[in-house]
C-alpha cells in the first residue's frame, strides 16, 4: 500500500486555469506538507499543516490555498495559474524524525 | 538550521563502497545529521540520521566525526538502484514541522 498518495501525477492546463492536487497518507501521522521543486531541481517547502491546522506558510502566494479536511488529507489548490507554477508538488507527511513523500505531481502550465 | 556543503556528483562503481561527504561546520549542539535521497522522477526517501554518535540501518552507514563539523553516507555495496541524488541536511529533532532545507545535493551515478 501506498504510503503518501498524491493525484493526479501529471496535469498540463491553461494558464489562468484552477486546478486542484490531492494527497493522502495512510501512515497515521499528524503533520503534512506541500513541498515545491523547480526546474532548477532545489526542493522548497511550501506548507505544514499539523492537525488540520497550518503551521508553516513560506510566502507563498495566495493563489495557492491548502486545504485539509482531516488529518489524512491535505489538498492543494491553485488558482489562476501562471507560467512560472510549472514545477514537481510533492506531498508528505510525517513523524518527528522522518518524513515521506509522495511521488509528485508534475505540473506544466501551458 | 545550519547549511551543508557537499560536492555536486560523484561517480561509484557497482558492488563498490560509496563514500558521500558533507561539511556542516556551522551545526549546533542540538541539530541532527539527516540524508535522503531521491531517485530521478520519484519523491525523496528518507535515509537516516544521527546526532553524534555513529548510526547504521538496513541503508546506509553514517559516520559523524568528532567535531560534528562533517559526515559521510557509507552505501556499503552500490548497486544501480543507488543512482540518485544525496541530500545532507541538519536540522532540529525538535522540530516536528519537518521543514527541511533542501540543497543541491550530490549526484552520484552507479556504473556496471
Amino acid at each position: 500500500d501506498t504510503a503518501v498518495s498524491q493525484t493526479p501525477k501529471y496535469l498540463v492546463t491553461q494558464m489562468g486555469n484552477d486546478k486542484s492536487i490531492k494527497c493522502e497518507q495512510n501512515l497515521g501521522h499528524d503533520t503534512m506538507y506541500w513541498y515545491k521543486q523547480d526546474s532548477k531541481k532545489f526542493l522548497k517547502i511550501m506548507f505544514s499543516y499539523n492537525n488540520k491546522e497550518l503551521i508553516i506558510n513560506e510566502t507563498v502566494p495566495n493563489r495557492f490555498s491548502p486545504k485539509s479536511p482531516d488529518k489524512a488529507h491535505l489538498n492543494l489548490h491553485i488558482n489562476s495559474l501562471e507560467l512560472g507554477d510549472s514545477a514537481v508538488y510533492f506531498c508528505a507527511s510525517s513523524r518527528i524524525n522522518t518524513i515521506y513523500f509522495g511521488e509528485g505531481s508534475w505540473l506544466t502550465v501551458v | 538550521d545550519a547549511k551543508t556543503t557537499q560536492p555536486t556528483s560523484m561517480d561509484c562503481a557497482e558492488g563498490r563502497a560509496a563514500n558521500l561527504p558533507c561539511n556542516h561546520s556551522t551545526i549546533s549542539g542540538n541539530e541532527y545529521v539527516y540524508w535522503y535521497r531521491q531517485i530521478h522522477s520519484q519523491g525523496p526517501q528518507y535515509i537516516i540520521h544521527g546526532l553524534k554518535n555513529n548510526e547504521t540501518n538496513e541503508m546506509a552507514s553514517l559516520i559523524i566525526t568528532e567535531d560534528r563539523k562533517s559526515s559521510t553516507l557509507i552505501l556499503p555495496h552500490a548497486t544501480l538502484r543507488d543512482t540518485a541524488v544525496y541530500y545532507c541536511i541538519v536540522r532540529v529533532e525538535a522540530d516536528s514541522w519537518g521543514k527541511l532545507q533542501f540543497g543541491a545535493g550530490t549526484q552520484v551515478v552507479v556504473t556496471p
